[in-house]
């Protein structure tokens, strides 16, 4: 199993970012993806998830309408678009896999490696 | 939002010590509730889901417990290899929330 994520980015405040994640050695379809972030020195923070089965979307509030988590099954590759970047969206975003397939998000068995997005004028 | 507690913040310990940690949930998440491990400039390593359940591969000196508000996650006897920072996740309810982390490292 791998998700391989994209490279790192610099991007200036009020600016979109988005970071791709693409998985293989397992069946797509049979989990979700969810994405959480790490601030510089600081905790994970979750921010979103998406059901590759059924295409369902929980997002958490504080991103609510910045933040679109899509998946492309023909690729096997599921992406993260956050808009309206403002400096404190500087952080590694990783995606993992998510054994919460159908309703809601669960546990989170796999991880890509992380991408870096800088906010910076 | 349901706050997620982890006490110690940091932990110094010994090589074969046993070392344990607890996070405390604002409100009752059941057993909904996940460890993970992370070393410096990695991505974290899911430890334990459902409170007490091991993930394939993790070494049975480790250990959770708990359910409601209040869980401990337990090394029974500390390897080199087991320092890095330990957080606790609650899926109980959205937004899925993590425990500022507990960092640990060898005496």
């Amino acid at each position: 199993v791998q998700l391989v994520q994209s490279g790192g980015e610099v991007k200036k405040p009020g600016a979109s970012v988005k970071v791709s994640c693409k998985a293989s050695g397992y069946t797509f379809t049979n989990y979700g993806i969810s994405w959480v972030r790490q601030a510089p020195g600081q905790g994970l923070e979750w921010m979103g998830w998406i059901s590759v089965y059924n295409g369902n979307i929980k997002y958490a509030q504080k991103f609510q309408g910045r933040i679109t988590v899509t998946t492309d099954t023909s690729t096997n590759t599921a992406y993260m678009e956050l808009r309206s970047l403002r400096f404190d969206d500087t952080a590694v975003y990783y995606c993992a896999r998510d054994f919460g397939y159908h309703e809601t998000p669960y546990y989170f068995d796999e991880w890509g490696q992380g991408t870096l997005v800088t906010v910076s004028s | 939002d349901i706050q997620m507690t982890q006490s110690p913040s940091f932990l110094s310990a010994s090589v074969g010590d046993r070392v344990t940690i607890t996070c405390q949930a604002s409100q009752d998440v059941n057993i909904y509730l996940n460890w993970y491990q992370q070393k410096p400039g990695k991505a974290p390593k899911l430890l334990i889901y459902d409170a007490s359940k091991l993930e394939t591969g993790v070494p049975s000196r480790v250990r959770g417990s708990g359910s409601g508000t209040d869980f401990t996650f337990t090394i029974s006897s500390l390897q080199p290899e087991d320092i890095g920072t330990y957080y606790c996740q609650q899926y109980d309810n959205l937004p899925i929330t993590f425990g500022q982390g507990t960092r640990l490292e060898i005496k």
